[in-house]
């Protein structure tokens, strides 16, 4: 079955540098997006993209956070200097297979775990 | 806006018997979706079921069933013959019907399953 694929699995990371999350979304899925869980926590949205644009983003979402799609698979997260309560689990997911009935049941990647020391 | 609420913040079973997680939500909307995940303790969130808010009969996927109540705006997930491995966090969440949308999360259930 296919699935949503994240890299690394695990990130450490010194407070201030600059990292990026990868993700990989099911191949015919339209729209890709961004969750984040700090330990103990519920899940909270960032960003949703469709068609190379930001369609919807959170208030955590700030200028420091940026999204791409480098090329046909690849969906990234860059976090531009990283801050201590930044350290949580980092969410892929993606929806949108036309063969569903509907167009917003996410599929989530198994998360990145970033830890900033 | 919408809201998740998730009142209960641990559940415990026995093996083989059902168990019941709540679930009410708030929204001014119409046109929503009603989702269930679990996440074992490995972290990864496993999408479990799916209720549309024009849905007329209750989703069920196996050993899950959703109980939904428009007018109460509950949508709890019944878990029916408990098995060890069901032990997990539970997280309702919801959306517009509108694809590219925010799932918003409830705080989550922890469920343990005793044998």
């Amino acid at each position: 079955e296919p699935e949503v694929t994240q890299t690394p699995s695990h990130q450490v990371t010194q407070m201030g540098q600059e990292v990026i999350l990868r993700c990989v979304p099911i191949s015919n899925h339209l729209y890709f997006y961004w969750y984040r869980q700090i330990l103990g926590q519920k899940v909270e949205f960032l960003v949703s993209f469709y068609n190379n644009e930001i369609s919807e983003k959170s208030e955590i979402f700030d200028d420091q956070f940026s999204v791409e799609r480098p090329d046909g698979s690849n969906f990234t997260l860059k976090i531009r200097s990283t801050k201590l309560e930044d350290s949580a689990m980092y969410f892929c997911a993606s929806s949108g297979d036309s063969l569903r009935h509907s167009y917003n049941e996410q599929f989530f990647g198994p998360g990145t775990r970033l830890t900033v020391l | 806006a919408q809201k998740i609420t998730q009142t209960q913040p641990g559940m415990f079973v026995q093996e083989k018997e059902a168990v019941t997680l709540d679930c009410t939500y708030d929204t001014s909307d119409q046109s929503y979706g009603l989702f269930w995940y679990k996440q074992p303790s490995s972290g990864e969130m496993i999408f479990l079921i799916y209720q549309g808010s024009y849905d007329e009969q209750n989703a069920t996927e196996g050993r899950y069933s959703l109980n939904f109540q428009k007018a109460r705006k509950s949508a709890n997930l019944v878990i029916s013959a408990s098995q060890l491995g069901d032990s997990a966090m539970y997280f309702c969440a919801m959306s517009l019907n509108q694809a590219g949308t925010a799932l918003i999360f409830g705080k989550g259930t922890t469920l343990s399953v005793s044998s």
